[in-house]
Formats: C-alpha cells, sequence, structure tokens
C-alpha cells in the first residue's frame, strides 16, 4: 500500500540553525500539508500546498519556515533560524485530488533543538 | 471558532465493552469530520469520517455519529480490544471558498486504553 515517507525520523539542532525536514508524498497525490505534534500536546495545522503555492497556512507558519516542492517527488520543509519552542514532531500529510479531503500522514520527524 | 473541542481526554474500558469519544466545533462552516487514530512513535492514520449530510456512518467496528444541530460528533468502538489501544483525535476541515488545500483542525486527543 503507498505511504508518505520522511527523513529524517530524528533531527538534532543547535538553536539558531537552519534544518529541512523532507517529505515525499504518496505518487498520485497533488495536496501537501505540514502539521507538527508538540510532545503529549495535539496535532496542529502549519501549511498546505497545491499547484506549487501555499494554499493555506496557520499562525504557526510565520516567516521563519518556508516550504518548496524543488522535484515531482519531494515536499520540503525549511526552518530558517530554528528555536528551542520548535521542538516537536512535524507530520507530512498528502491528499488525492480526486478525494482530498482525505489526508494520508507520515511517520514523523522529531526534531529537538537544543 | 476555529476550535475542535474533545472530550475525555483519557478513557479506560474493559475488553468488549463500547468505547465513546464525543467532539464539539463551532465554525459552522466545517464540512468533513475525520477520525485519526495514532500509536505512540506513529502518524496519526485515518480511521473513518463523516460528512454533514448524514447523521451516521459505519466502519466495521468503528461507527461516527453526527448531530450537525448540536455542531456535535461522536465515535463508538464496538467490542473495544486491546489492540485499538491509542490515542484518538477528531479533526474538522472545509468553509474555503474555491479550490485549494484545507488543513484540519485537531482536538486535544483522548488516551484509550482497553483493559484485557
Amino acid at each position: 500500500e503507498p505511504e508518505v515517507t520522511q527523513t529524517p525520523s530524528h533531527q538534532v539542532t543547535q538553536m539558531g540553525q537552519e534544518v529541512i525536514l523532507r517529505c515525499v508524498p504518496i505518487s498520485n497525490h497533488l495536496y501537501f500539508y505540514w502539521y507538527r505534534q508538540i510532545l503529549g500536546q495535539k496535532v496542529e495545522f502549519l501549511v498546505s500546498f497545491y499547484n506549487n503555492e501555499i494554499s493555506e497556512k496557520s499562525e504557526i507558519f510565520d516567516d521563519q519556515f518556508s516550504v518548496e516542492r524543488p522535484d515531482g517527488s519531494n515536499f520540503t520543509l525549511k526552518i530558517r533560524s530554528t528555536k528551542l519552542e520548535d521542538s516537536a514532531m512535524y507530520f507530512c500529510a498528502s491528499s488525492d485530488p480526486g478525494v482530498k479531503y482525505e489526508q494520508f500522514f507520515g511517520p514523523g520527524t522529531r526534531l529537538t533543538v537544543l | 471558532q476555529q476550535q475542535v473541542k474533545q472530550s475525555p481526554q483519557s478513557l479506560i474500558v474493559q475488553k468488549g465493552g463500547i468505547s465513546i469519544i464525543n467532539c464539539a466545533y463551532e465554525n459552522t462552516a466545517f464540512d468533513y469530520f475525520p477520525w485519526y487514530q495514532q500509536f505512540p512513535g506513529k502518524g496519526p492514520a485515518l480511521l473513518i469520517a463523516i460528512r454533514p449530510d448524514v447523521s451516521e456512518k459505519k466502519e466495521g467496528r468503528f461507527t461516527i455519529s453526527f448531530n450537525k444541530s448540536a455542531k456535535q460528533f461522536s465515535l463508538h468502538i464496538m467490542d473495544s480490544q486491546p489492540g485499538d489501544s491509542a490515542t484518538y483525535f477528531c479533526a474538522a476541515s472545509g468553509g474555503r471558498a474555491g479550490g485549494g488545500a484545507d488543513g484540519l483542525t485537531f482536538g486535544k486527543g483522548t488516551h484509550l486504553i482497553i483493559q484485557p
């Protein structure tokens, strides 16, 4: 069964450093999303992406965040200057153009900012 | 306006019993209500979802009940099994004009334990 994959599974970085989290959505999906989950808390929407542009973004998704689809298979989230409070699980999700509401999540990247 | 409120925070049910988790929303523009199941260290997995044009949807042991006038929906797990022990999140989306991709607004989650 096709699935969303994410790399790395765990990323440790120093405060102020830039990180790039990578996702490979399900191959025929055209809608892409990033969410984060701070330990023990709810999943929070960051941004959605469709047709090579941001479709919607939350208040969390400020100027330090950016997304990109650099090629036909990858979808990335960049955090320019990490802060301690960016430590969280980051989930990528994708959905099919025919059933765009059904979002399928990847296993996540645990980001630890020291 | 954008919140989805979920209860209870934690729930213990005996094997074979019925697990019931409730959610309430405020934004009347929401038009899609999924439930996700999450095991420790894993991403949320889509379990079942409903649209507001129906009051109930059943898939196997999982049923969503939807009350549009009360702006509430619930997940019922029949014949609960130890393998159902996980965190369950309700969510909602929709209401954006035009095309594009809607983000999900999640509830805070319910930690469900099924005792053997």
